[in-house]
């Protein structure tokens, strides 16, 4: 079972450049999320979709943008990126409200 | 004030040990909880859901204090394999989770 699967695994990127991280699940979940998680801290949710076509700003959530393309996959897009966006990112999915999330197996950034 | 808060720990504890973690939260809108593990790097893996008063699966037990706002999991007969980070987790339903920073249990032999 896949479950929710991450690209890339890894990355390093210089000050400035953009990238986007995928995510796609196949577990027909509506709902999505992206969070980082730093050392000696909880996840923090960037951006999340409650259902195709939307999208909404959690905790954190300058220098990002994000597109819900259909219902399987939610990408996060840097546009340019900084040292202070270095981290790991995890992509989330669940059913619904009260509904655990299942996690991707995350995206390692790091950007000089 | 987090609205979930976890004592960071680490927990060391030998073998076949029971140990207990508490977390705190501060929102009484939280419908449901969870606890998730994450070992180093990796992703949180889903432990235990907890609706009600409390949950039980083998050797993990959770429980719901809502008049203390507090949940805890108990972990009986430690192994080493128990080794990693548990995440507290509340759910309001406004489609986001709000993690705790998570306790650090070290099982020893």
């Amino acid at each position: 079972n896949a479950g929710v699967t991450q690209t890339p695994k890894f990355q390093v990127l210089k000050t400035g450049q953009s990238m986007t991280l995928q995510c796609a699940q196949d577990m027909n979940h509506n709902s999505m999320y992206w969070y980082r998680q730093d050392p000696g801290m909880g996840l923090r949710l960037i951006y999340y979709s409650a259902s195709e076509g939307t999208t909404d700003k959690g905790e954190v959530p300058n220098g990002y943008n994000v597109s819900r393309l259909n219902k399987r996959e939610f990408s996060l897009r840097l546009e340019s990126a900084a040292p202070s966006q270095t981290s790991v990112y995890f992509c989330a999915s669940e059913t619904g409200d009260y509904q655990p999330q299942h996690f991707g197996d995350g995206t390692r950034l790091s950007i000089l | 004030r987090k609205e979930v808060e976890q004592d960071p720990g680490p927990f060391n504890v030998p073998e076949g040990a029971t140990v207990a973690f508490n977390c705190t939260y501060s929102n009484s809108a939280s419908q449901s909880f969870f606890w998730y593990r994450q070992d180093c790097r990796k992703e949180p893996k889903l432990l235990m859901s907890v609706y009600s008063s409390g949950n039980e699966d083998g050797r993990f037990t959770a429980q719901l204090n809502r008049a203390s706002q507090y949940i805890s999991l108990l972990i009986r007969d430690s192994k080493l394999s128990d080794s990693a980070t548990y995440l507290c987790v509340g759910d309001t339903g406004r489609r986001a989770l709000t993690f705790g920073s998570g306790t650090r249990l070290q099982v020893q032999p």
